[in-house]
């Protein structure tokens, strides 16, 4: 399985941005890049997830270098409900591969009032 | 749909017993993950379901460990004879092998001690 580094932890103070990154050198062409979080208590909650181009939605921004080997995740104002662990997973897609999540330790966000 | 449901949301055993786990995932998903996480870990991946068919194990599922998804729609895992070092959050997901979102959703798992 492709693997991800991410910093264990991190922090950021309320209405702020944050980038949280990730890098994965062994990134496949056919390898999509994921983003979740997991709140205290909660399971992982789907964030965003893209494959070249940079993407936004309600949740956050990706931005994705031009050689796929790292990326960052954009929260453009911090609230103290995002403080969670965030995860950087690529999922294969390619035939044959197994499409299942693997997940590492993540980053630590904590947010500051 | 209120989304991935996973029964009980904890669980207390004695060593050595049987426990089964629920959870019914979206109605349109077709597949099905099982995980589990320990204190202070990423989840851990155990097994699949596409339908009602099990495509993958991980080397974490023993002997000791099964999981069914009959007629593909809600599945169970059950942990015969538990020991201490199954103690953790069994988590469960629900995805779609195609569509507008390669999202999983994930229930808010069935915490396990064993004592």
């Amino acid at each position: 399985d492709a693997k991800t580094t991410q910093p264990n932890s991190m922090e950021s103070n309320e209405e702020e941005p944050v980038h949280l990154p990730c890098n994965h050198s062994t990134i496949s062409g056919t390898d999509y890049i994921h983003w979740y979080r997991q709140l205290p208590s909660q399971g992982p909650e789907y964030v965003i997830h893209g494959l070249t181009s940079n993407v936004n939605n309600r949740m956050a921004s990706l931005a994705i270098a031009e050689d796929r080997k790292s990326s960052t995740l954009i929260l453009h104002r911090a609230t103290l409900r995002d403080a969670a662990v965030y995860y950087c997973i690529l999922r294969q897609t390619a035939q044959g591969g197994s499409e299942k999540l693997v997940f590492g330790k993540g980053t630590k966000l904590t947010v500051n009032p | 749909d209120t989304g991935v449901s996973q029964n009980p949301r904890h669980k207390i055993t004695k060593r050595g017993q049987n426990v089964t786990f629920r959870c019914d995932p979206i109605s349109e998903h077709n597949r099905l993950y099982w995980y589990r996480q320990t204190l202070g870990q990423g989840p851990e991946f155990l097994t699949y379901f596409q339908n009602e068919a099990q495509l993958e194990k991980s080397r974490l599922l023993s002997d000791r460990f099964s999981a069914e998804r009959p007629k593909g729609s809600f599945s169970t895992l059950e942990i015969q004879r538990t020991e201490q070092g199954d103690s953790a959050m069994y988590l469960c997901a629900s995805s779609y092998t195609r569509g507008l979102t390669y999202g999983y959703t994930f229930g808010s798992g069935t915490r396990l001690t064993v004592v």
